[in-house]
């Protein structure tokens, strides 16, 4: 198994500019999510999903698009990016969505440049 | 208002010391809560508490849930320099249908040879 694969690893982009970070699992896991992370403020939830074609907002959803066509696939989109976006993104998955002892997986990372 | 905070936000030690890292929490409806460490990349996990009182170990690293005071630390002995990371504590909140999972701010652990 893979595991959790996100592309790219690195993206500079500039001020109104979209583009999707590419997040994978090939664990059958039903639970899979967006995270960002910002130099002392820990993880925060983007966006989630609990199976295909189900998805919910988390803490700081506002600029991001996400879909769940797949039980593999959940990419982010970037509408019109921003520098407040500049950020190192996280992509998770874990096996079933409510249930407390599992574990959650993480991808390795994008890190995201807004100029 | 953070749900999860971690303390301290940063410390320094040398090789051989003893540390502990605390998490405290408010969530809506907790279940369960988990330790990660993180280097210069993804969060990986080291333990999920779910019982009051109950210590999980694992070689030097151990942790204690209390959920009464509804806290948790993460006890490092005989520190070494690859202990060297920020170790992230979440909180598994199963107040709505969903369930998430939020994070504290993390703790920057440094181990000087």
């Amino acid at each position: 198994n893979a595991g959790v694969t996100q592309t790219p690893k690195f993206q500079v982009l500039k001020t109104g500019q979209s583009m999707t970070l590419q997040c994978a699992q090939d664990m059958n896991h039903e639970y899979m999510s967006w995270y960002r992370q910002d130099p002392g403020m820990g993880l925060r939830l983007i966006h989630y999903s609990v199976g295909a074609g189900i998805t919910d907002q988390g803490e700081v959803p506002n600029g991001y698009n996400v879909s769940r066509s797949t039980t593999e696939d959940f990419p982010l989109r970037l509408l019109s990016a921003a520098p407040s976006q500049t950020s190192v993104y996280f992509c998770a998955s874990k096996l079933i969505a409510g249930v407390v002892n599992n574990e959650q997986f993480f991808g390795p990372g994008t890190r995201l440049t807004v100029l | 208002e953070d749900k999860v905070v971690q303390s301290p936000l940063s410390l320094v030690v040398h090789e051989g010391d003893t540390v502990t890292l605390n998490c405290s929490y408010e969530v809506t409806n907790f279940r369960s809560l988990l330790w990660y460490k993180q280097e210069k990349k993804a969060p990986t996990f080291l333990f999920m508490l779910t019982s009051s009182g109950i210590e999980k170990k694992s070689g030097r690293l151990s942790s204690i849930l209390d959920k009464k005071e509804l806290f948790s630390i993460l006890n490092i002995t005989a520190t070494q320099t690859g202990d060297s990371a920020v170790y992230l504590c979440a909180v598994f909140d199963r107040g709505s249908t969903l369930g998430r999972l939020y994070f504290g701010r993390g703790t920057q652990l440094t181990v000087w040879p």
